[in-house]
């Protein structure tokens, strides 16, 4: 089955830039694409990066998205990280069916 | 704009039953598949299933088939996902997401307890 791997959490200081990966353990997720989602507490999850590393309306222009074939990873990075970016981040892409397979989600702390 | 609405929290008992709207808005219905996603409390994110909109086909989860049925109402641009013979792990968080991903509905809580 297609799996995404993610860390657990991550941590880092307000100003600051972090990176959140994403691995797949079979596939090309680069053909596939791959999507992010931010979930803060207690509401639903927002898109912050379509495939083809595509800024949604309204996310700023802190967030960028980069695969690596080589390691069949994607990577999503928050710069000038602020405390309003705290929140879990998941990655999401496609099987070889289409269907939507979702990472476990990392927790990013701004501290 | 565009908007994914679903109706409100559910308690149900064990072995029953469950149905779930979500009425979109501020699109043409019918362009797009309606995703079916769910979180049980303090987990992640899991795929249940898809369902066309404008022909209603739909595809679910292996782990979903045969107790999951998604459905649709293009009249009142609203898809439907019943879940059947609801169990204590069911209890989660059901969300409805435009296919794409890039629109949301608020989440449906459902907690199944005796």
């Amino acid at each position: 089955n297609f799996m995404l791997t993610q860390p657990h959490s991550v941590s880092e200081s307000p100003g600051k830039t972090v990176t959140i990966s994403c691995t797949g353990n079979s596939g090309n997720i680069a053909r596939s694409g791959v999507q992010w989602h931010q979930q803060r507490p207690g509401s639903a999850p927002t898109i912050v990066m379509s495939e083809d590393n595509l800024r949604p309306s309204g996310v700023p222009n802190r967030f960028s998205g980069t695969i690596d074939s080589s390691s069949n990873s994607a990577f999503l990075t928050i710069s000038g990280l602020r405390t309003e970016d705290e929140a879990d981040y998941y990655c999401q892409s496609f099987d070889s069916s289409d269907q939507w397979v979702f990472g476990g989600g990392t927790k990013l702390t701004v501290l | 704009q565009v908007q994914l609405v679903q109706s409100g929290a559910e308690v149900q008992k064990p072995g029953a039953s469950v149905r779930i709207s979500c009425k979109a808005s501020g699109y043409t219905f019918t362009s797009y598949y309606i995703h079916w996603v769910r979180q049980a409390p303090g987990q992640g994110l899991e795929w249940l299933g898809c369902i066309n909109s404008k022909s209603g086909g739909a595809e679910y989860a292996q782990k979903f088939q045969g107790w999951v049925t998604m459905t649709r109402d293009t009249s009142i641009s609203t898809a439907y996902m019943e879940v059947k013979r609801l169990r204590s792990d069911d209890t989660a968080v059901y969300y409805c997401a435009r296919g794409g991903a890039d629109f949301w509905g608020q989440g449906t809580l459902v907690t199944v307890s005796s």
